[in-house]
């Protein structure tokens, strides 16, 4: 099995600018997750793709909006960026729809810093 | 907003001591709680996901237990190597509609010093 992987591993960008991060799941998983880690702080549920369709949604604004892809790759699309939103971005895949009992598999993450 | 909360923020050890720390949940409409282990430029990786009140579980040196009427989880290492300096984090699912969204605490930092 190959783990999950993102890309890019970092990148800079400039206040109002958009961003697109991206994850390749683990194969055979048809969930992904994102989430956003700020300094000192624990990774935040920013929302979850099964099947190619939203599948819940954390507490961010509709300038976060993301992709899964039939081969369940996914993407992480932020418009509009703000200072605030400098963080680390992780992906996780996971085999089924994701209930709390499925363990979710992290990919290293992409760091964003907007400037 | 659920609350998870872990503690120490950081702990520092000698190699070869056992150590352990706290994670603290919400005890109403719990589904499953959920441990990583995080080094530093890697993935975290999954140690474990308990369901059950009195789950305990292990997987080598590490180990935890789960109290969900109180709301707290233990995890343990016996005889602390350098090499399980990371920081290690709790994941809450209440069930529900959560839709997999794990409530992360925001970890405690391990260091073992040779």
């Amino acid at each position: 099995e190959t783990g999950v992987t993102q890309s890019p591993t970092h990148l800079i960008k400039t206040r109002g600018q958009q961003v697109t991060l991206r994850c390749s799941s683990q194969s055979g998983h048809n969930t992904v997750s994102w989430y956003q880690q700020a300094l000192g702080q624990g990774p935040q549920f920013i929302f979850q793709y099964y099947r190619e369709e939203e599948n819940g949604r954390g507490n961010f604004p509709p300038r976060f909006s993301g992709l899964q892809f039939p081969n369940y790759s996914s993407e992480l699309n932020v418009n509009a960026l703000e200072l605030d939103d400098s963080a680390l971005y992780l992906c996780a895949s996971s085999r089924e729809l994701a209930g709390g009992a499925g363990t979710q598999y992290f990919g290293p993450g992409t760091r964003l810093t907007v400037l | 907003i659920l609350n998870v909360e872990q503690s120490p923020q950081s702990l520092h050890v000698q190699e070869g001591d056992s150590t352990n720390f706290t994670c603290s949940f919400p005890s109403s409409n719990f589904y499953a709680l959920h441990w990583y282990r995080w080094e530093t430029a890697k993935s975290p990786e999954a140690l474990f996901v308990m369901t059950l009140n009195g789950d305990e579980k292990k997987k080598g040196r590490i180990s935890a237990t789960l109290n969900t009427k109180e709301g707290y989880s233990y995890l343990y290492i016996k005889g602390s190597q350098p090499e399980d300096s990371a920081t290690y984090l709790c994941a809450f699912y209440p069930g529900g509609t959560s839709y997999g969204k794990l409530t992360f605490g925001q970890g405690t930092i391990l260091t073992v010093h040779p």
